[in-house]
Formats: C-alpha cells, sequence, structure tokens
C-alpha cells in the first residue's frame, strides 16, 4: 500500500532556531502533499497544500514565512519552522495522496514529527 | 464557511459494547467522506464513501453516508480495548485534493 514517510519523529530545539522536516512518498509519485498542525487531543488542522514545481497554498491563518514549504520533487516536501518559538511546539503531520486511485482518493499521513521549542 | 463536526467528542464504552459516531458536514462541492483512526501517530484510513446508502464493512467496522442530510456514522459493535482511540471524519470538495477533518471523537473501551 502507499507509504508516506515523515522524518525526524521528534525533535527538540531552542527558541530562534529554525527546524526542517521532511515528507517523502515512497512508492508513488505526489505533485500534491498536505501538511496539518494537531493540537493535543485536537482534530488535524490543515496548515498549507504543497504543490510541486510552484509555490505553496496556505490556509488562513498560516504564516507563509513562518511556515516555508518546499515541494523539489515528486516524492519529497519540506515543511521549515523558521524562528521557532514555544506556541510553535505541536505535532506536524504531513499527506499526500495516490494519485493512482483517483479523485477524492483516500489520504496516507506520514508518522507525524512532534516539535518542542524550548 | 466549509465545516466537519464530529459527535460526540468524547465516549467511554465497556468491552462488547456496540458504539456509534457521529459526521456531519457543510462543504461546497463535496467530492468524498473518510473515516480515520488515530492511536499515537499517524491516522490509519478506515473508510471512504461517495455515495448515499452503500455500507462499507471491515470486520466489526461499518459505515454509511447520507448526502441528503449531510451526515455520516461509524459504528463499532462488539468494541474491544484495542478500540480506544480518536476517530477522525474528513471530507474532501472540488478536485479531491483538499481534506477538512472534524474535531474528532475520543473512543475509550474499558475493559
Amino acid at each position: 500500500g502507499a507509504v508516506v514517510s515523515q522524518h525526524p519523529s521528534r525533535v527538540i530545539c531552542k527558541s530562534g532556531t529554525s527546524v526542517k522536516i521532511e515528507c517523502r512518498s515512497l512508492d508513488f509519485q505526489a505533485t500534491t502533499m498536505f501538511w496539518y498542525r494537531q493540537f493535543p487531543k485536537k482534530s488535524l488542522m490543515l496548515m498549507a497544500t504543497s504543490n510541486e514545481g510552484s509555490k505553496a497554498t496556505y490556509e488562513q491563518g498560516v504564516e507563509k514565512d513562518k511556515f516555508l514549504i518546499n515541494h523539489a520533487s515528486l516524492t519529497l516536501s519540506t515543511l521549515t519552522v523558521t524562528s521557532a518559538h514555544p506556541e510553535d511546539s505541536s505535532f506536524y503531520i504531513c499527506s499526500a495522496r495516490d494519485p493512482g486511485t483517483g479523485n477524492g482518493g483516500p489520504l496516507h499521513f506520514g508518522n507525524g514529527t512532534r516539535l518542542t521549542v524550548t | 464557511e466549509d465545516k466537519v463536526v464530529q459527535s460526540p467528542l468524547s465516549l467511554v464504552v465497556h468491552e462488547g459494547d456496540t458504539v456509534t459516531l457521529n459526521c456531519s458536514y457543510e462543504v461546497t462541492n463535496f467530492r468524498s467522506l473518510l473515516w480515520y483512526k488515530q492511536e499515537k501517530k499517524a491516522p490509519t484510513f478506515l473508510f471512504m464513501l461517495t455515495s448515499s446508502g452503500i455500507e462499507k464493512k471491515s470486520g466489526r467496522l461499518s459505515s454509511i453516508l447520507d448526502k441528503k442530510e449531510l451526515f455520516s456514522i461509524l459504528n463499532i459493535t462488539a468494541t474491544q480495548t484495542g478500540d480506544s482511540a480518536i476517530y477522525l471524519c474528513a471530507v474532501s470538495r472540488d478536485t479531491g485534493n483538499q481534506f477538512y477533518f472534524g474535531t474528532g471523537t475520543s473512543l475509550t473501551v474499558i475493559p
């Protein structure tokens, strides 16, 4: 089945530093990947849609300069949290849809990255 | 504004009970509704529903969609402690590329 790999699974960083999270589709090509954020005991909040070869589409209220997204290839999207602050601490999950399943097919998720900013 | 609402927010049942989780939605240009189970990490896919009235079934889990009343239910029969998780409902619209998640239902099954 379709697999999405996310790395790292856990990262602790100091305030002011930047953190890069990678998301790879392992057995399919994804022109579009999605980045979600999840607060404790809350649902997934769509942050942005990553588009291969073009700019990401950000949801309302998400700072594009804060959360930099790059989708350099058909199998890799990265999310960089710049100048991280403690309030950026959260669980970040990427996902992608296997285009072979047709429009509206299920999203496949990475295992998520637990970011803690001290 | 598009929205997906799940109820109840949390539920505690005993092993062997049957539970019904609800998901209602208001989404422009609806495409599909999906159910996911999330334990500690990534949500795992359960069902995708696109047509009204057709029940999807997998073991003790089943789900059905009502596109007229804009809701779906997820049933779990003979619950087990391993069913304890957050159950997420997501709806896709338009081209099917974007998915919006509901608030989730936290299910706890006690022995």
